[in-house]
């Protein structure tokens, strides 16, 4: 089942930290995070594994709540190169025969000078 | 390293006609997945493959989509008869381990007329 991103989208200025949100129905084993610039393919940011796991990528980071099955992206002092779409990838079952990556609608960011 | 290469970057044709898409692994990398992205529906998995073996297909439209992997390095999309419906991007990816990061090949770009 697709997980749900928030907001859509969101406009910054330069400097500016955003956050976006990715929330699944089901119980989540690992959450990945892509960005996507318009014309390109989806290029991997990381990967979270464990529940409260924080990781960084430059000034992006992420966290991941097991319980809220619920991770975060935060933005921290944006720069004109962080616009783009990013997509949350959410996996259900523990690595096994199973597996499944499902991706959320996407958030476009757009950072202004 | 080279990454993942898909061609055509580009398709255009004719509802009716077959279309084949192609994507070269890289090297080492044992996962495959064929993903199909659209304004409306997003980032689709289609299918995918561990050590060349169809995991799951339950994302393939209909009997008129079929995937392939003849050896370890490649793989092919297939869409017989090609629909106008059908026009989106399709990406190819892979990864060392199904539930590692994911490498996105450039997309082919397909418009079904």
């Amino acid at each position: 089942q697709q997980p749900v991103q928030s907001p859509q989208a969101v406009i910054l200025r330069e400097g500016e930290d955003a956050v976006i949100n990715c929330s699944s129905s089901k119980a989540l084993y690992s959450v990945h995070w892509y960005r996507q610039k318009h014309g390109e393919a989806p290029v991997f940011l990381m990967i979270l594994l464990k529940g409260g796991e924080q990781k960084g990528h430059e000034k992006i980071s992420a966290s991941f709540n097991e319980k809220k099955q619920q991770s975060s992206l935060y933005l921290t002092a944006s720069q004109l190169s962080y616009s783009g779409t990013y997509f949350c990838g959410t996996e259900s079952a523990p690595g096994s025969n199973d597996y499944k990556l499902s991706f959320g609608a996407g958030t476009t960011v757009t950072v202004r000078a | 390293d080279a990454g993942v290469i898909q061609s055509p970057r580009h398709e255009v044709t004719e509802m009716g006609q077959e279309v084949t898409l192609r994507c070269k692994l890289i090297s080492g990398h044992n996962s495959l997945f064929w993903y199909r992205q659209t304004m409306m529906r997003g980032l689709e998995l289609l299918i995918y493959f561990n050590n060349n073996v169809p995991i799951d297909d339950s994302g393939m439209p209909e009997d008129r989509f079929s995937a392939k992997m003849p050896n370890a390095s490649f793989s092919t999309l297939k869409i017989q008869p090609s629909e106008p419906r059908d026009s989106a991007v399709y990406f190819c990816a892979s990864s060392f381990e199904v539930d590692q990061p994911q490498h996105f090949g450039d997309g082919t770009r397909l418009s079904i007329l």
